[in-house]
């Protein structure tokens, strides 16, 4: 079985800019979540899709979004970007939610200039 | 790439010996927990898991515990081997609290051979 996939694996941006990153999950997973992980503030939940509706959202402004197909993929999006976003952006996808086994992808590192 | 902290505590061991890996949860309501281990350049891998209606939860090599009282978490890891080097994340949920799942900060472990 296919783990989760992240893509862009790497991404440069300026800042002003907006950013979208994928997520596909593991076949049958219907939850994703998505989290960001820095030196300073460590790991961080974002927020949780579940059956294309978003079930539970962390402490970050509404630059930060996000949305799921009916296919459980997901994206999320940054909008406005600041040099502060800098981050390994890393998605988990579990059966039910974030109350079980998550299992992440290897991220996307975005760097803003 | 590096994707975890610069200032992270950290634990050398020697290989085949046991490593303990401590962690204080913040939230008495929290019901479950997890551990996770992140190697460089990838997203974290689950360990272990504990609900809180139990003390000890024992896997393979490791070993969960859970003290209420005061809110700590522990991940005892046996006869420790080179392929354990890496960041350790445990992790907190509430239902409660809506479900977001909370993260420490981590603890670097270096396995010496």
């Amino acid at each position: 079985k296919a783990g989760v996939t992240q893509t862009p694996r790497y991404l440069i941006k300026t800042r002003g800019q907006q950013v979208t990153l994928s997520c596909s999950p593991i076949s049958g997973h219907r939850s994703v979540s998505w989290y960001q992980q820095t030196p300073g503030q460590g790991l961080q939940f974002l927020f949780e899709y579940f059956s294309e509706t978003q079930r539970n959202k962390g402490n970050f402004p509404g630059r930060f979004s996000g949305r799921q197909f009916s296919n459980s993929r997901s994206e999320m999006n940054v909008s406005t970007l600041e040099l502060g976003d800098s981050a390994l952006y890393l998605c988990a996808s579990s059966l039910q939610g974030v109350g079980e086994k998550l299992f992440f992808g290897s991220g996307t590192q975005l760097s803003v200039l | 790439g590096e994707s975890v902290g610069l200032h992270l505590p950290t634990l050398s061991v020697q290989e085949g010996d046991n490593s303990i890996i401590n962690c204080a949860y913040s939230n008495s309501a929290s019901d479950y927990f997890i551990w996770y281990k992140q190697e460089s350049g990838k997203g974290p891998q689950f360990i272990i898991d504990i609900r809180s209606n139990m003390d000890k939860r024992q896997g393979q090599r490791v070993t969960v515990l859970l003290n209420k009282t005061v809110k700590h978490l522990s991940l005892q890891i046996a006869a420790t081997q080179p392929g354990d080097s890496a960041v350790y994340f445990c992790a907190e949920i509430s239902k409660a609290a809506g479900n977001k799942l909370t993260f420490g900060g981590g603890t670097r472990v270096l396995v010496k051979p």
